[in-house]
């Protein structure tokens, strides 16, 4: 059964302070996998796709890197506004038909 | 260009009513999905339209439905409302679906009592 399994559940860093969340999936012929951001009370927004191992994008704090199972979101020096739930999914499915198939969430909290 | 929107924010209804929320897509998206989320089970896919057909459905009991119309809004129904359906309903539009980024609205917020 295709799985997303996302950890830590919860991290609280200082601001400044490096770290890296974790999302290890099983899945039949990955054909993409998404990370998302979601602030309180407001709807999941795009980070970044990967779609082969190996592969890395970064946007400012963030970088994201894939392997065959497990994907890594890396934040640099991170701020307070980054502050969110981010959110791994991978997609399943075939052709122009799927659907995205989500872990439960690493909830990051950035003090100043 | 506008968002997705989604309307309206928030419900309250009662066990045994039915509800219709409603969603529109990024102007030139086709592709409308629908995910239900709740702090226990996270998001979870409810169905997909795409030019007015249903192409894909979770697994959810069949009192949640929904269509698309011509314009690519979309709408979701779920009928005998039980309290477990209390959850954020989220809709996503893309342009063409599959394995391409989706474009949330900021959910619908439905609490039944």
């Amino acid at each position: 059964e295709d799985q997303v399994t996302q950890s830590p559940e919860a991290l609280r860093l200082q601001e400044g302070e490096s770290s890296s969340l974790n999302c290890s999936y099983t899945v039949s012929g990955l054909r993409g996998l998404f990370w998302y951001r979601q602030d309180p009370g407001k709807g999941p927004e795009f980070l970044f796709t990967l779609y082969s191992a190996g592969e890395e994008k970064e946007k400012e704090r963030l970088k994201a890197t894939l392997t065959k199972k497990e994907s890594f979101l890396h934040i640099t020096a991170p701020k307070p506004e980054d502050s969110a739930t981010y959110l791994c999914a991978v997609h399943h499915g075939s052709g122009n038909t799927g659907k995205l198939i989500f872990g439960q969430g690493t909830t990051l909290q950035v003090k100043p | 260009k506008a968002g997705v929107t989604q309307t309206p924010r928030y419900l309250i209804k009662t066990r045994g009513q039915q509800v219709t929320l409603s969603c529109s897509p990024i102007s030139g998206h086709r592709s409308v999905s629908w995910y239900q989320q709740t702090p226990g089970q996270g998001l979870q896919f409810l169905f997909e339209y795409f030019s007015e057909t249903q192409r894909n459905k979770g697994n959810f009991p069949g009192r949640f439905s929904g269509r698309q119309f011509s314009n690519s809004r979309s709408e979701m129904n779920v009928s005998t409302l039980e309290l477990g359906d209390s959850a954020l309903y989220l809709c996503a539009s893309s342009l063409d679906g599959g394995a391409e980024k989706l474009f949330f609205g900021s959910g619908t917020q439905l609490s039944v009592l």
